[in-house]
Protein backbone atom coordinates (compact mmCIF):
# COMPACT_ATOMS: atom_id res chain seq x y z
CA UNK A 1 0.00 0.00 0.00
CA UNK A 2 1.01 3.78 -0.07
CA UNK A 3 3.45 4.98 2.44
CA UNK A 4 3.75 8.22 4.04
CA UNK A 5 4.01 11.12 1.22
CA UNK A 6 5.05 14.68 1.80
CA UNK A 7 5.10 17.77 -0.56
CA UNK A 8 6.96 19.40 -1.54
CA UNK A 9 10.17 17.68 -1.88
CA UNK A 10 12.09 20.56 -1.87
CA UNK A 11 11.76 24.30 -1.08
CA UNK A 12 13.40 27.29 -1.54
CA UNK A 13 12.05 30.25 0.99
CA UNK A 14 13.39 33.97 0.59
CA UNK A 15 14.02 34.55 4.16
CA UNK A 16 10.75 36.26 5.93
CA UNK A 17 8.46 34.06 3.49
CA UNK A 18 5.86 31.74 4.80
CA UNK A 19 5.59 28.54 3.87
CA UNK A 20 3.42 25.68 4.13
CA UNK A 21 4.77 21.85 4.05
CA UNK A 22 1.71 18.48 3.88
CA UNK A 23 1.94 15.41 5.06
CA UNK A 24 -0.19 12.85 3.65
CA UNK A 25 0.00 9.99 6.48
CA UNK A 26 -0.94 6.33 5.63
CA UNK A 27 -4.73 5.50 5.39
CA UNK A 28 -5.97 4.46 9.31
CA UNK A 29 -3.27 6.04 11.08
CA UNK A 30 -3.79 7.60 14.62
CA UNK A 31 -1.16 9.52 15.30
CA UNK A 32 1.11 11.62 13.55
CA UNK A 33 4.39 13.08 14.19
CA UNK A 34 6.65 16.39 12.77
CA UNK A 35 10.57 16.36 13.20
CA UNK A 36 12.86 18.46 12.06
CA UNK A 37 16.53 17.25 11.03
CA UNK A 38 19.50 19.20 10.30
CA UNK A 39 22.58 18.04 8.53
CA UNK A 40 24.43 15.21 10.60
CA UNK A 41 21.94 14.72 13.20
CA UNK A 42 18.98 12.73 14.36
CA UNK A 43 15.77 13.96 13.99
CA UNK A 44 14.04 16.53 16.62
CA UNK A 45 10.52 16.07 17.48
CA UNK A 46 8.58 19.13 17.19
CA UNK A 47 4.98 17.54 17.42
CA UNK A 48 2.94 14.85 17.48
CA UNK A 49 -0.93 14.52 16.78
CA UNK A 50 -3.34 11.80 17.89
CA UNK A 51 -6.43 11.85 15.35
CA UNK A 52 -7.02 15.62 15.06
CA UNK A 53 -5.66 16.14 18.37
CA UNK A 54 -2.24 17.99 18.62
CA UNK A 55 -1.18 16.16 22.43
CA UNK A 56 1.99 17.89 22.40
CA UNK A 57 3.93 20.84 20.51
CA UNK A 58 6.36 21.31 23.04
CA UNK A 59 9.44 20.80 20.29
CA UNK A 60 8.21 23.54 17.75
CA UNK A 61 10.89 25.91 18.20
CA UNK A 62 9.04 29.31 18.12
CA UNK A 63 5.31 30.83 17.59
CA UNK A 64 6.42 31.16 14.32
CA UNK A 65 6.12 27.23 13.69
CA UNK A 66 1.96 25.80 13.50
CA UNK A 67 0.75 22.92 13.03
CA UNK A 68 -2.54 21.34 11.70
CA UNK A 69 -4.46 18.34 11.26
CA UNK A 70 -8.11 19.39 11.51
CA UNK A 71 -9.85 15.98 9.67
CA UNK A 72 -7.34 13.17 11.66
CA UNK A 73 -5.76 12.86 8.25
CA UNK A 74 -3.65 15.35 6.20
CA UNK A 75 -1.00 17.69 8.52
CA UNK A 76 0.34 20.80 7.35
CA UNK A 77 3.23 22.51 9.04
CA UNK A 78 3.58 26.15 8.30
CA UNK A 79 6.16 28.40 9.17
CA UNK A 80 6.16 31.87 9.25
CA UNK A 81 8.44 34.48 8.04
CA UNK A 82 10.95 31.96 7.91
CA UNK A 83 15.28 32.46 9.25
CA UNK A 84 18.08 30.91 7.63
CA UNK A 85 17.86 28.45 10.53
CA UNK A 86 15.01 26.80 9.46
CA UNK A 87 16.54 24.91 6.96
CA UNK A 88 16.66 21.77 7.67
CA UNK A 89 14.79 18.19 6.31
CA UNK A 90 11.34 18.42 7.98
CA UNK A 91 10.23 14.87 8.01
CA UNK A 92 6.53 13.49 8.91
CA UNK A 93 6.07 10.17 10.32
CA UNK A 94 3.01 7.89 10.74
CA UNK A 95 2.09 4.77 13.27
CA UNK A 96 -1.26 2.57 13.56
CA UNK A 97 -1.33 3.45 17.22
CA UNK A 98 0.94 5.87 19.60
CA UNK A 99 4.01 6.47 20.71
CA UNK A 100 4.98 3.04 21.25
CA UNK A 101 4.23 1.58 17.84
CA UNK A 102 6.18 1.65 14.65
CA UNK A 103 6.89 5.46 12.86
CA UNK A 104 6.41 5.27 9.02
CA UNK A 105 8.45 8.19 7.60
CA UNK A 106 7.63 9.83 4.92
CA UNK A 107 10.65 11.47 1.96
CA UNK A 108 11.20 14.46 3.81
CA UNK A 109 10.79 17.98 2.58
CA UNK A 110 13.73 19.79 2.07
CA UNK A 111 13.64 23.53 3.36
CA UNK A 112 16.16 26.10 2.49
CA UNK A 113 15.69 29.74 3.75
CA UNK A 114 17.90 31.88 1.42
CA UNK B 1 13.60 16.58 26.03
CA UNK B 2 15.79 13.50 27.96
CA UNK B 3 19.17 12.98 26.62
CA UNK B 4 19.73 9.94 24.50
CA UNK B 5 23.00 9.72 23.82
CA UNK B 6 25.22 7.23 20.66
CA UNK B 7 28.90 7.55 19.52
CA UNK B 8 28.62 9.35 15.90
CA UNK B 9 31.56 7.00 14.45
CA UNK B 10 32.16 7.02 11.89
CA UNK B 11 32.76 2.75 12.46
CA UNK B 12 34.87 1.76 9.50
CA UNK B 13 34.19 -2.42 9.82
CA UNK B 14 35.68 -4.67 7.34
CA UNK B 15 32.94 -6.62 5.15
CA UNK B 16 31.86 -9.89 7.11
CA UNK B 17 33.16 -8.60 10.73
CA UNK B 18 30.97 -8.70 13.65
CA UNK B 19 30.52 -4.73 14.54
CA UNK B 20 28.05 -3.54 17.83
CA UNK B 21 26.92 -0.39 19.22
CA UNK B 22 25.23 1.24 22.23
CA UNK B 23 23.03 3.95 22.76
CA UNK B 24 22.74 5.82 26.31
CA UNK B 25 19.78 6.81 27.70
CA UNK B 26 19.34 9.48 30.90
CA UNK B 27 15.65 9.11 32.23
CA UNK B 28 15.43 5.69 33.54
CA UNK B 29 11.13 5.27 33.35
CA UNK B 30 11.91 5.08 29.29
CA UNK B 31 9.25 2.65 28.26
CA UNK B 32 9.84 2.05 24.52
CA UNK B 33 12.99 1.63 22.24
CA UNK B 34 13.91 0.89 18.95
CA UNK B 35 16.84 0.95 16.17
CA UNK B 36 16.26 2.90 12.98
CA UNK B 37 18.15 2.82 9.72
CA UNK B 38 18.55 5.93 8.20
CA UNK B 39 20.59 5.94 4.83
CA UNK B 40 22.05 8.91 3.40
CA UNK B 41 19.41 11.43 1.93
CA UNK B 42 16.54 8.91 2.59
CA UNK B 43 14.20 8.62 5.31
CA UNK B 44 14.54 6.56 8.57
CA UNK B 45 13.16 2.86 9.00
CA UNK B 46 12.47 0.78 11.42
CA UNK B 47 14.99 -1.56 11.87
CA UNK B 48 14.27 -3.30 14.94
CA UNK B 49 11.95 -3.03 18.35
CA UNK B 50 14.17 -3.97 21.33
CA UNK B 51 12.50 -5.96 24.01
CA UNK B 52 13.42 -6.51 27.73
CA UNK B 53 14.18 -9.96 26.95
CA UNK B 54 16.71 -8.97 23.72
CA UNK B 55 15.45 -9.70 20.53
CA UNK B 56 16.72 -11.17 17.41
CA UNK B 57 16.26 -10.69 13.34
CA UNK B 58 18.77 -12.90 11.53
CA UNK B 59 22.23 -10.92 11.46
CA UNK B 60 21.20 -8.62 13.73
CA UNK B 61 20.43 -8.59 17.53
CA UNK B 62 19.28 -5.94 20.00
CA UNK B 63 19.72 -6.00 23.47
CA UNK B 64 18.26 -3.22 26.49
CA UNK B 65 19.88 -2.81 29.79
CA UNK B 66 17.88 -1.14 32.44
CA UNK B 67 20.41 -1.13 35.05
CA UNK B 68 22.82 0.56 33.19
CA UNK B 69 20.45 2.56 30.77
CA UNK B 70 21.36 2.00 27.35
CA UNK B 71 20.46 -0.31 24.31
CA UNK B 72 22.85 -2.10 22.34
CA UNK B 73 22.64 -3.06 18.06
CA UNK B 74 24.89 -5.96 17.52
CA UNK B 75 25.52 -6.95 13.64
CA UNK B 76 27.02 -10.33 12.38
CA UNK B 77 28.56 -10.91 9.12
CA UNK B 78 28.59 -7.85 7.85
CA UNK B 79 27.46 -6.44 4.20
CA UNK B 80 28.48 -3.67 2.81
CA UNK B 81 24.48 -2.68 2.15
CA UNK B 82 24.68 -2.07 6.04
CA UNK B 83 26.33 0.90 5.62
CA UNK B 84 23.77 3.07 7.18
CA UNK B 85 23.56 5.88 9.70
CA UNK B 86 21.84 3.55 12.84
CA UNK B 87 19.44 6.12 15.39
CA UNK B 88 18.41 4.78 18.65
CA UNK B 89 14.97 5.97 19.83
CA UNK B 90 13.33 6.16 23.32
CA UNK B 91 10.09 7.21 24.44
CA UNK B 92 8.91 7.96 27.70
CA UNK B 93 4.87 7.65 27.01
CA UNK B 94 2.43 5.33 26.17
CA UNK B 95 -0.09 6.55 23.57
CA UNK B 96 -2.79 9.04 24.96
CA UNK B 97 -0.42 11.09 26.42
CA UNK B 98 2.19 14.00 25.25
CA UNK B 99 5.09 12.76 23.67
CA UNK B 100 7.53 14.06 26.53
CA UNK B 101 11.08 11.94 26.28
CA UNK B 102 10.29 10.56 22.35
CA UNK B 103 13.73 11.33 21.68
CA UNK B 104 16.13 10.38 18.98
CA UNK B 105 19.88 9.55 18.90
CA UNK B 106 22.23 11.96 16.84
CA UNK B 107 22.81 8.52 15.17
CA UNK B 108 26.03 6.02 14.68
CA UNK B 109 27.92 6.38 10.98
CA UNK B 110 28.73 3.52 10.19
CA UNK B 111 30.75 2.17 6.92
CA UNK B 112 31.07 -1.48 5.78
CA UNK B 113 34.64 -1.61 3.88
CA UNK B 114 34.79 -4.30 1.24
Amino acid sequence: GAGVSQSPRYKVAKRGQDVALRCDPISGHVSLFWYQQALGQGPEFLTYFQNEAQLDKSGLPSDRFFAERPEGSVSTLKIQRTQQEDSAVYLCASSLTGLSGTQYFGPGTRLLVL
Amino acid sequence: RKEVEQDPGPFNVPEGATVAFNCTYSNSASQSFFWYRQDCRKEPKLLMSVYSSGNEDGRFTAQLNRASQYISLLIRDSKLSDSATYLCVVTLSYSGGGADGLTFGKGTHLIIQP
